[in-house]
């Protein structure tokens, strides 16, 4: 039974530029969270979306934007990268219901030069 | 004020030595507790989950719980030189699943 997967593992791009990351959570999940860890630090809540729709966002610019699929997938998308967009990304997989638990995928390593 | 606080580190544990690591909240409304453990370059593992006081094990880990002292802790038993990690703690409130606040989390060196 596949986890959560996340894509790419590593990501290198110039400022300015758009990124996108894409997540599949856990078969039969329908809650999607996506988290931001910068080196030292815990992870820092961005996006939660629960049957397509958001539940929850975190203190982020409006540069930063997130959609769920039908399948439950999901995108995060960050434009005009800075290079405090440096992070890894990493989003969890949860059933929104039933349980509070949630499960990370591997994690995208953005790096941006 | 942080909302969730942990001892930084890191935390040096003798192997076969117990390990424990403390976590506070600021949020008397949090309603569910998590501990993770991340490896360097890693994502986080969740290895614990406590939801109601006093103290919850599975195998060589115990997670205690205090809501009136808004305290968590992780106490690991016999502590192996692969229990080496940064250790996150989570907290969550009943009506906001799927968004947690970490602490800054705390690492563990377990020496042979």
């Amino acid at each position: 039974d596949a986890g959560v997967t996340q894509s790419p593992t590593h990501l290198i791009k110039t400022r300015g530029q758009h990124v996108t990351l894409r997540c599949s959570p856990i078969s039969g999940h329908k809650s999607v969270s996506w988290y931001q860890q910068v080196l030292g630090q815990g992870p820092q809540f961005i996006f939660q979306y629960y049957e397509k729709e958001e539940r929850g966002r975190g203190n982020f610019p409006d540069r930063f934007s997130a959609r769920q699929f039908p399948n439950y997938s999901s995108e995060l998308n960050v434009n005009a990268l800075l290079l405090g967009d440096s992070a890894l990304y990493l989003c969890a997989s949860s059933d929104g219901t039933v349980s509070p638990e949630a499960f990370f995928g591997q994690g995208t390593r953005l790096t941006v030069v | 004020q942080k909302e969730v606080e942990q001892n930084s580190g890191p935390l040096s544990v003798p192997e076969g030595a117990i390990a424990s690591l403390n976590c506070t909240y600021s949020d008397r409304v949090s309603q569910s507790f998590f501990w993770y453990r991340q490896y360097s370059g890693k994502s986080p593992e969740l290895i614990m989950s406590i939801y109601s006081n006093g103290d919850k094990e599975d195998g060589r880990f115990t997670a205690q719980l205090n809501k009136a002292s808004q305290y968590v802790s992780l106490l690991i038993r016999d502590s192996q030189p692969s229990d080496s990690a940064t250790y996150l703690c989570a907290v969550t409130k009943e009506d906001s699943w799927g968004k947690f606040q970490f602490g800054a989390g705390t690492q563990v060196v377990v020496t042979p």
